[in-house]
């Protein structure tokens, strides 16, 4: 078992662009989550999955933000029309049973 | 929301030292888990110990124990012996059973080991 994987590690787009991230967990586990973190912060919950259902969203994830994830495996997490404020480091976590979390590296976004 | 604090935005320990740091939380239930994380820099977070509420006991993993005291809603993390790779951002987390699996966490305390 390699750990929760993350593609890309770092990613830079033009305002205005759309950005796709891919989240790849832990193979047994059920449960995958979302989070952004910026610098100075701790990580902010963006969204849950449970299997394929996406069972809770934050109130920080605008129209601009969609997560899926298809068959219950990985997880795409797509931000459209980017903006600065964008930019941050967005990780994704997945867990067995929602008691604990294992973390991937994080995919950084720039947005220039 | 339940609100994670931890006021500590640095600390430094020597190495072999021991250091504390704290975390302290607002909730109004009585059955949740606590956790603290480790982000070394440009690493991925890791687990480094988790207490749940209903237990008395202090968790411990090997140099790292807390001391949770739940009517004060603090969750402290002492690292003994500290070592050169200890330094790291050490984040405390809060989750609710209730609120649909999601993970609080704090801004996070930056700890530097000083050989």
């Amino acid at each position: 078992d390699t750990g929760v994987s993350q593609n890309p590690r770092h990613k830079i787009t033009k305002r205005g662009q759309n950005v796709t991230f891919r989240c790849d967990p832990i193979s047994e586990h059920n449960r995958l989550y979302w989070y952004r973190q910026t610098l100075g912060q701790g990580p902010e919950f963006l969204t849950y999955f449970q299997n394929e259902a996406q069972l809770e969203k934050s109130r920080l994830l605008s129209d601009r933000f969609s997560a899926e994830r298809p068959k219950g495996s990985f997880s795409t997490l797509e931000i459209q029309r980017t903006e600065q404020g964008d930019s941050a480091m967005y990780l994704c976590a997945s867990s067995p049973y929602g008691y604990e979390q294992y973390f991937g590296p994080g995919t950084r976004l720039t947005v220039t | 929301a339940q609100t994670v604090t931890q006021s500590q935005p640095e600390m430094s320990v020597q190495e072999a030292e021991t250091v504390t740091l704290s975390c302290t939380y607002d909730t109004s239930e009585s059955d949740y888990y606590l956790f603290w994380y480790k982000q070394p820099p440009s690493r991925q977070m890791i687990l480094v110990i988790r207490q749940e509420a209903y237990k008395q006991q202090n968790a411990t993993e090997n140099r790292f124990s807390v001391n949770f005291q739940k009517a004060a809603k603090s969750f402290s993390l002492k690292i003994s012996d500290s070592q050169l790779g200890d330094a790291a951002m050490y984040f405390c987390a809060y989750r609710s059973p209730n609120t649909g699996n999601q993970f609080y966490f704090g801004t996070g305390t930056s700890l530097t080991v000083i050989p």
